[in-house]
Parts: C-alpha cells; sequence; structure tokens
C-alpha cells in the first residue's frame, strides 16, 4: 500500500526464539498501530503509538513489546514466539483527518510458528 | 464493554442485486464509522466513512447513519462477482488515541 510498508511478508520461525516484524511509513502520521487478525476473532489491537517513544498496550499485548524509534519506523518484537502467536500481523497508520480518512494498512505479515 | 457487531454472514446475494449489510454499535460517543473491504488474503481498504446522521453516496456504495438507534448499514447497489469480500464495519471515539473499535465483519458473496 502507498505510503507503509511490513516487512517481512512471510515467516516460518521456531517456538520460543525472538521474532521482530517492521513498519515503515512515509507518510509522516504520527498514529500507528500493530494489529492480529483470527478466524473468528477479527482485527484485535496488540499495541500502538501516538509518537515518537510513545506507546501504549492494545487489547491482546500479552508477549509481544514495541518500539518506535523514529516516526517512520513501528517495530514489533514477539520476545519467545508461541504456536499461538501464529496469525496475519498488519500495521496501520491513521491521518490527522482520521475522521475522514480512518487507518491505512500494510499488506500485512503472515506468521508461522512451528 | 465498547463493541461493533456484524451478522458474519455469508450473505449471498445475485449479480445486479443490492446488498445490505448491517451494523450496531454500544459505544454512544462515537462519531465517525467505516466500512472496510477486505478480499481473501489482503488487507482491509477503506471504502466508505460517514459521520452524520442520513445517507452518504459514492458510486455503487451508499453508507447510512443513524445515531439514534445505533446503526450504520452500507448497500451495495448492482452487485458484481468482484464485490465479493469480507466488509468490516468499525468506529471511532476520537478521544480514544484514535482507536478504532471493529467488528468481526460480514462475508459477502455474489453470484453470477
Amino acid at each position: 500500500d502507498a505510503g507503509i510498508t511490513q516487512s517481512p511478508r512471510h515467516k516460518v520461525t521456531e517456538t520460543g526464539t525472538p521474532v521482530t516484524l517492521r513498519c515503515h511509513q512515509t507518510e509522516n502520521h504520527r498514529y500507528m498501530y500493530w494489529y492480529r487478525q483470527d478466524p473468528g476473532h477479527g482485527l484485535r489491537l496488540i499495541h500502538y503509538s501516538y509518537g515518537v517513544k510513545d506507546t501504549d498496550k492494545g487489547e491482546v499485548s500479552d508477549g509481544y513489546s514495541v518500539s518506535r524509534s523514529k516516526t517512520e519506523d513501528f517495530l514489533l518484537t514477539l520476545e519467545s514466539a508461541t504456536s499461538s502467536q501464529t496469525s496475519v500481523y498488519f500495521c496501520a497508520i491513521s491521518a490527522p483527518r482520521q475522521d475522514q480518512h480512518g487507518y491505512t494498512f500494510g499488506s500485512g505479515t503472515r506468521l508461522t510458528v512451528v | 464493554q465498547k463493541e461493533v457487531e456484524q451478522n458474519s454472514g455469508p450473505l449471498s446475494v445475485p449479480e445486479g442485486a443490492i446488498a445490505s449489510l448491517n451494523c450496531t454499535y454500544s459505544d454512544r460517543g462515537s462519531q465517525s464509522f467505516f466500512w472496510y473491504r477486505q478480499y481473501s488474503g489482503k488487507s482491509p481498504e477503506l471504502i466508505m466513512f460517514i459521520y452524520s446522521n442520513g445517507d452518504k453516496e459514492d458510486g455503487r456504495f451508499t453508507a447510512q447513519l443513524n445515531k439514534a438507534s445505533q446503526y450504520v448499514s452500507l448497500l451495495i447497489r448492482d452487485s458484481q462477482p468482484s464485490d465479493s469480500a469480507t466488509y468490516l464495519c468499525a468506529a471511532s471515539n476520537a478521544g480514544n488515541n484514535r482507536k478504532l473499535i471493529w467488528g468481526l465483519g460480514t462475508s459477502l458473496a455474489v453470484n453470477p
């Protein structure tokens, strides 16, 4: 998607290993979000950021940490991956006029923990 | 618990018909509402937003908002097979760090 990219697109990792997913935006937006999406659960917020070094937990933050050292990058780390963290992960950014633009999503990262 | 509820479907309509997708929300403080379309294996993409009571039209899409009833709907006229996707409804309370409250989505199948 224009202005927001996620990497990697696909990853297979072993249980117990740390994993970092990257979200990069070129829009200079203040707000960034990490979601996971699973069948039957929809989009669930993991962590979000409202500025450089300003982050907060979402509804499913256990086992995850985030960092935002620059406006353009928002990193999601699975500290010790478990099979329950197998999911599709989406990053999203919020434009200044969120009431009219909602979120723009990245293309997603499909993570498999074996 | 702030919630957005949608029928999971699948909603099946013939090509050329009107598809009607519905959404209710619990937070009376919600101010803006969004409809996203998500194709299988892809990310959600915004197709409509609405924040005033009444109807808002954009091409074949019409969003309807009734704040008194806490109800949002999306009508797709002249449905096409390419409209087959999952439609996500989301609500925003501007004071909530811009966090959206998401429904689980309604699966729409348009049959040729």
